[in-house]
């Protein structure tokens, strides 16, 4: 089974304060994906990655950054965590061949205060 | 740009009843379409996926879902539902990323669903 590991489920900050989320995939995806998901309004992307070291802007790029250094790690940067970004945050995985088909982690639930 | 819609936010259905979940995209070439389902705490599960062929697929659990290309309708179906199966369900659609990688989905809002015992 594909296993897509999150490093943390529960996670408070304070305001400007830099956050990282690790995502783990232990498939050999190329892809990978990091989204948020907030009541009413479903999943958005933030961004994704096809390759090392190449990443792509999702939907909602915003006040993050990513970095993949590793196939299996991708991680997720809030630079200075604000209110706004109180969030879950999902990671996924895909292959390159079949991308479409994306395997989900449990989920980071971060809260900004 | 490709969208999703799924029209009702909440539905609530008898145990035992059958069930149909809406979803309606909006893409330019052949979609590439997608049912999730998220439990209470969980991540996404895929359940089903459209990419060509049989316009009627099924899935895990006993889903089934049917592609109307006239209609952009892809719409989710079980025929006896069970306790265990409220969740949120998410409709997705599928396209090429700006560089050709990365395959992204595009994600409904949401349907919740809940059982009555």
């Amino acid at each position: 089974d594909v296993k897509v590991t999150q490093s943390s489920r529960y996670l408070v900050k304070r305001t400007g304060e830099k956050v990282f989320l690790e995502c783990v995939q232990d498939m050999d995806h190329e892809n990978m994906f990091w989204y948020r998901q907030d009541p009413g309004l479903g999943l958005r992307l933030i961004y994704f990655s096809y390759d090392v070291k190449m990443k792509e802007k999702g939907d909602i790029p915003e006040g993050y950054s990513v970095s993949r250094e590793k196939k299996e790690r991708f991680s997720l940067i809030l630079e200075s965590a604000s209110t706004n970004q109180t969030s879950m945050y999902l990671c996924a995985s895909s292959l390159l061949a079949y991308g479409y088909e994306q395997y989900f982690g449990p989920g980071t639930r971060l809260t900004v205060t | 740009a490709q969208s999703v819609t799924q029209p009702d936010i909440h539905i609530t259905v008898s145990e035992g009843a059958s069930l149909e979940l809406r979803c309606n995209y909006s893409y330019g070439a052949t979609p590439y379409l997608f049912w999730y389902v998220q439990s209470p705490g969980q991540g996404l599960q895929l359940l089903l996926k459209y990419f060509s062929g049989d316009t009627l697929v099924q899935g895990i659990k006993g889903f089934e879902a049917e592609f109307k290309r006239s209609q952009s309708s892809f719409n989710l179906r079980k025929p006896s539902v069970h306790w265990s199966d409220a969740a949120e369900y998410f409709c997705a659609v599928g396209a090429m990323g700006l560089t050709g990688g990365g395959n992204k989905l595009t994600f409904g809002t949401g349907t919740q669903l809940k059982v009555e015992l």
